[in-house]
């Protein structure tokens, strides 16, 4: 059965700094692994797909690396921002399966 | 511009009362779900639909039910039946299954509370 841990559970920063936010599963026959972000009573909003023969994927300030064989991702966020504070979600869809299972999330603070 | 709206955003039930949220997609996606969010908790799947006139139940189905008429809608019925209703309730769509390139696309949610 699928698993998936995300650590810390939360995260306060300074403004400008780099930072990783980790997420890690137990089953590595996946699919895909999906980062999302969530604002504070909002919907999940899409940040990167992964796709299982991919290593990363990068959007803007935002890097997400896939090890396959550890069960571990990462998002990488570049020159944190105050407007970056939100909670951050990882999901993983097993191969032959239907639905992603998600972490419970890394709830993350830039302090100004 | 393509997406999903979920409507009511808030939504109140009294107790012994059924409700439904609405879910409605343009993307064209083939998929959809109903997922239920908790406090401290991850995400749970309560139903799922691949294709028009078929779905099938999640991990939490109990108390919920679903109806798949039309490829666009997705609709969540908490019923009564439903002993702790009070979460908030996300609708996703996607392409189908099968494929690794494609991810959820996400509503923006409906707060049910018991009152």
């Amino acid at each position: 059965k699928q698993e998936v841990t995300q650590i810390p559970a939360a995260l306060s920063v300074p403004e400008g700094e780099n930072l990783v936010l980790n997420c890690s599963f137990t089953d590595s026959a996946i699919y895909n692994l999906q980062w999302f972000r969530q604002d504070p009573g909002k919907g999940l909003t899409s940040l990167l797909l992964i796709q299982s023969s991919q290593r990363e994927q990068t959007s803007g300030r935002l890097n997400a690396s896939l090890d396959k064989s550890s069960g571990r991702s990462t998002l990488y966020i570049a020159a944190s921002q105050p407007g970056d504070s939100a909670t951050y979600l990882c999901a993983v869809r097993t191969s032959g399966t239907y639905k992603y299972i998600f972490g419970t999330g890394t709830r993350l603070k830039v302090l100004a | 511009d393509g997406g999903i709206t979920q409507s009511p955003k808030y939504l109140f039930r009294k107790e012994g009362q059924n409700v439904t949220l609405s879910c409605e997609q343009n993307l064209n996606h083939d998929a959809m779900y109903w997922y239920r969010q908790d406090p401290g908790q991850g995400l749970r799947l309560i139903y799922y639909s691949q294709i028009v006139n078929d779905f099938q139940k999640g991990d939490i189905a109990e108390g919920y039910s679903v109806s798949r008429e039309k490829k666009e809608s997705f609709p969540l019925t908490v019923t009564s039946a439903q002993k702790n209703p009070t979460a908030f309730y996300l609708c996703a769509s996607s392409f189908p299954v099968t494929g690794e390139n494609y991810g959820y696309t996400f509503g923006s949610g409906t707060r049910l509370t018991v009152v």
